[in-house]
Parts: C-alpha cells; sequence; structure tokens
C-alpha cells in the first residue's frame, strides 16, 4: 500500500542536540511538506519541496532545515537554535502543484526536548 | 489574526445525531480541505472543493466562495466519528493556512 512514514512516532531529545525527523513516500508524489502542530494552534508550515533538490521557506523556517535529495524522502533537522522544538511534527505530500491534488499525511512524530 | 476560523471548538453528540461544523476564512482562496485527525494524531484528507457540494458516504462538505464559508455536515453519526477535523484552505499562491481544529466527540 502507498502512503507516508515518518518515524520515530516517539523522540526523546536533550536541550542542545541536533534531531533528525524521517518521512519517506511511496505515492510518486512531487510536493512534499512538514508541518508543526501545536495544541491550540492550526498546523504552520515549517519547508515545502515541490521538486527534487528544491525547498522552500515555511513561516516558521527558522531553526529546522531540510534536504530533498531524493523524491520519495524529506527529512527535518530541528536544529539546537529552535527555541522551542517540543511539538508534534507532521509530513505530507501531493502529487503535482500545491493545491491540486489532496494532501497525504503520515503518522507524525511527537518529539520532546529536555 | 487567523485567516481560518472554524465552529465550535469542541462538539459532543449523541449516535444517529446530524453534525455540522462551520469554517470561515477571511481572503481569497483557490481550493479549501476538509481533513479528519485521529487521537493518534495521523491525518486523513476528506475533501477537497472549490465549489459548490461533496458527498462521501455519510459526509458532506458544502462551499459558499460569496460568503467566505464552507460547512461540514455528517448524518447519522456514529463514535467512530470522533476525532478532530480540520478547515485547511489554499491561498492564492501556494501555501495552505489551518482552522485550529473542531474535536468531536460521538457517544454511544
Amino acid at each position: 500500500d502507498g502512503g507516508i512514514t515518518q518515524s520515530p512516532k516517539y523522540l526523546f531529545r536533550k536541550e542542545g542536540q541536533n534531531v533528525t525527523l524521517s518521512c519517506e513516500q511511496n505515492l510518486n508524489h512531487d510536493a512534499m511538506y512538514w508541518y508543526r502542530q501545536d495544541p491550540g494552534q492550526g498546523l504552520r508550515l515549517i519547508y515545502y519541496s515541490q521538486i527534487v533538490n528544491d525547498f522552500q521557506k515555511g513561516d516558521i523556517a527558522e531553526g529546522y532545515s531540510v534536504s530533498r535529495e531524493k523524491k520519495e524522502s524529506f527529512p527535518l533537522t530541528v536544529t539546537s537554535a529552535q527555541k522551542n522544538p517540543t511539538a508534534f511534527y507532521l509530513c505530507a505530500s501531493s502529487m503535482g502543484r500545491i493545491g491540486d491534488s489532496p494532501l497525504h499525511f503520515g503518522n507524525g512524530t511527537r518529539l520532546t526536548v529536555t | 489574526k487567523n485567516e481560518v476560523e472554524q465552529s465550535p471548538q469542541n462538539l459532543t453528540a449523541q449516535e444517529g445525531e446530524f453534525i455540522t461544523i462551520n469554517c470561515s476564512y477571511s481572503v481569497g482562496i483557490s481550493a479549501l480541505h476538509w481533513l479528519q485527525q485521529h487521537p493518534g494524531g495521523g491525518i486523513v484528507s476528506l475533501f477537497m472543493l472549490s465549489s459548490g457540494k461533496k458527498k462521501h458516504g455519510r459526509l458532506i462538505a458544502t462551499i459558499n466562495i460569496q460568503e467566505k464559508h464552507s460547512s461540514l455536515h455528517i448524518t447519522a453519526s456514529h463514535p467512530r466519528d470522533s476525532a478532530v477535523y480540520i478547515c485547511a484552505v489554499l491561498l492564492t499562491g501556494n501555501q495552505f493556512y489551518f482552522g485550529t481544529g473542531t474535536s468531536l466527540t460521538v457517544i454511544p
């Protein structure tokens, strides 16, 4: 079955450490996205990528970095510069241009930094 | 100011009731999505619409472009419909903006 796989489901890190969240899709989708979800707030866009080797900052990119070396993979690194990294992170993808087709989401990674 | 407002924030219903969740947005959009988030966190896309009405099983989504308003209806609600329902709009451009969600609990 096609879908988006995020791993791990839960991640714990000490403050000051960088951490990378994995996102893999086998839907052959062009566009991929990283969102952050905090209690009482809507999903907020961190980064998105429309094609391989290209990505754009979203509204809250500071303290995060991404790469898109392969169509299937869009890992997100939460760096020590991110002031409030504890959150639920969701990866998504869609076919074609952004907005042309439904979003497909992974099951998320809950990151806790202490 | 949030571009997308949902109401109500929380909703409890008895099994079998007809449910309506509302979404209002403040700017011009090119598409609107309704999403369902399960207790474990995973999100499923229910509808994508830019005009009129769509139906899938017991779910109906409508949009009024002039009034900048969309509704999600659930007929004959069931406990398995308990989830958070999220409205997302695609502004003219290339970013989605999301409502804060409506938490629905359907009691047997």
